[in-house]
């Protein structure tokens, strides 16, 4: 069975902090995603990249970098955590030569206290 | 860029009941929408999708349809049942790279 895994369920963190979520899929996708999920406001873009060592901005990425060294890993990080920040965040990943859209994981409930 | 409204916010129908949730979308470039369903603590998934060459899609109790001219396609679920009840997400895309989501619509389905 496909899967895209993210590390972990739940997280705590405290202001300030360096947050990393971490995101791996064994698909061999070329393309992964990083959306943050809030109540009333859907999915939102944070940053995704179509091969290794390249990412993109999406339309939220401000307080957050990534990171992709290797085709199944790509990570989230926040560099300094704040309350806003405290969120559901969804990985994703994609293929163009697959026939079908994006594969997600299971998300990361973050709370930043 | 891409921009995709979803109605309604929330959806509240009797079991056996048919429900319907519409998204329109706003770049005419856009040619795959996929439907995903996200359960409880689950990431979303794809329970759907339809291409711009097609107007239509069924697979058993779920379709979408697509009207490329007015752009906007919708759901249907017909025959409900509780476990229905989920959050549905639509999405507008070129090709398949970086979807562009609606808010989302919460079903619920009431036994």
């Amino acid at each position: 069975d496909v899967k895209v895994t993210q590390s972990s369920r739940y997280l705590v963190k405290r202001t300030g902090e360096k947050v990393f979520l971490e995101c791996v899929q064994d698909m061999d996708h070329e393309n992964m995603f990083w959306y943050r999920q809030d109540p009333g406001l859907g999915l939102r873009l944070i940053y995704f990249s179509y091969d290794v060592k390249m990412k993109e901005k999406g339309d939220i990425p401000e307080g957050y970098s990534v990171s992709r060294e290797k085709k199944e890993r790509f990570s989230l990080i926040l560099e300094s955590a704040s309350t806003n920040q405290t969120s559901m965040y969804l990985c994703a990943s994609s293929s163009e030569t697959a026939n079908y859209g994006y594969t997600f994981g299971s998300g990361t409930r973050l709370t930043v206290v | 860029g891409e921009n995709v409204e979803q109605h309604p916010s929330t959806l509240s129908v009797q079991e056996g009941d048919s429900a319907v949730i519409k998204c329109t979308y706003s770049d005419s470039a856009s040619n795959y929408f996929p439907w995903y369903k996200q359960e409880l603590g689950k990431g979303p998934q794809l329970i759907i999708d339809i291409r711009s060459n097609v107007g239509e899609k069924k697979d058993q109790r779920i379709a979408v349809t697509l009207n490329k001219t007015a752009k906007h396609f919708s759901l249907h679920i017909t025959e409900t049942q509780p476990e229905d009840s989920a959050v549905y997400f639509c999405a507008a895309s070129l090709g398949f790279n970086k979807f562009y989501f609606g808010s989302g619509t919460k079903l619920n389905v009431k036994p």
